[in-house]
């Protein structure tokens, strides 16, 4: 079955870009649409972008400006990347596959903090 | 954007009790995008339910998930210790998703 896996740096410094990769076992990126999703700590969820399997995106207006997901297909992963962060950027950034708009399944989740 | 709201807060309930989830949208919603998620500590949400009703791979018959248009329910009929965790509620429609603030169901 389809798996999902986070990777990236832990702690980002303001003002700077965050990134990280979710690398899929079990399934080809370009036969499904992929999402990223953060949780800062103590709180709810919050949907951050799409990748479509023909690679289009779309992403949450309030982050738009600062996202973008792109496919990397030769080695069946996917990114994001976040720019400008502050502290209101930590979170523990989770991806996971779109099937008939609803997430499943979900990688284990990667906690990113914004700190100098 | 469509708002999804989650009552209540938090729920106490003990093993063996019925629990109800209500999540109520700002505007309609079709049932299609409507799944509810459970998340217990340190872990990835969940797919519980999906299409409103349908449930997900792995979850016994005791978790239902009914409603329409702005009003839904994830129901779970009889309370095992596993099933103390969060639940959020997530739809989809005009090309966003967002998600209920969430129902922590505890154990009393």
């Amino acid at each position: 079955q389809v798996q999902l896996q986070e990777s990236g740096p832990g702690l980002v410094k303001p003002s700077e870009t965050l990134s990280l990769t979710c690398t899929v076992s079990g399934g080809s990126i370009s036969s499904y649409s992929w999402s990223w999703i953060r949780q800062p700590p103590g709180k709810g969820l919050e949907w951050i972008g799409y990748l479509d399997y023909s690679g289009s995106t779309n992403y949450n207006p309030s982050l738009k400006s600062r996202v973008t997901i792109s496919p990397d297909t030769s080695k069946n992963q996917f990114s994001l990347k976040l720019s400008s962060v502050t502290a209101a950027d930590t979170a523990v950034y989770f991806c996971a596959r779109v099937f008939n708009n609803y997430f499943d399944p979900w990688g284990q989740g990667n906690l990113v903090t914004v700190s100098s | 954007e469509i708002v999804l709201t989650q009552s209540p807060g938090t729920l106490s309930l003990s093993p063996g009790e019925r629990a109800t989830l209500s999540c109520r949208a700002s505007q309609s919603v079709s049932s299609s995008y409507l799944a509810w998620y459970q998340q217990k500590p340190a872990q990835a949400p969940r797919l519980v339910i999906h299409g409103a009703s349908s449930r997900a791979t792995g979850f016994p018959d005791r978790f239902s998930g009914s409603g329409s248009g702005t009003d839904f329910t994830l129901t779970i009929s009889r309370l095992e210790p596993e099933d103390f965790a969060v639940y959020y509620c997530q739809q989809y429609g005009s090309s966003m998703y967002t998600f209920g603030q969430g129902t922590k169901l505890e154990i009393k």
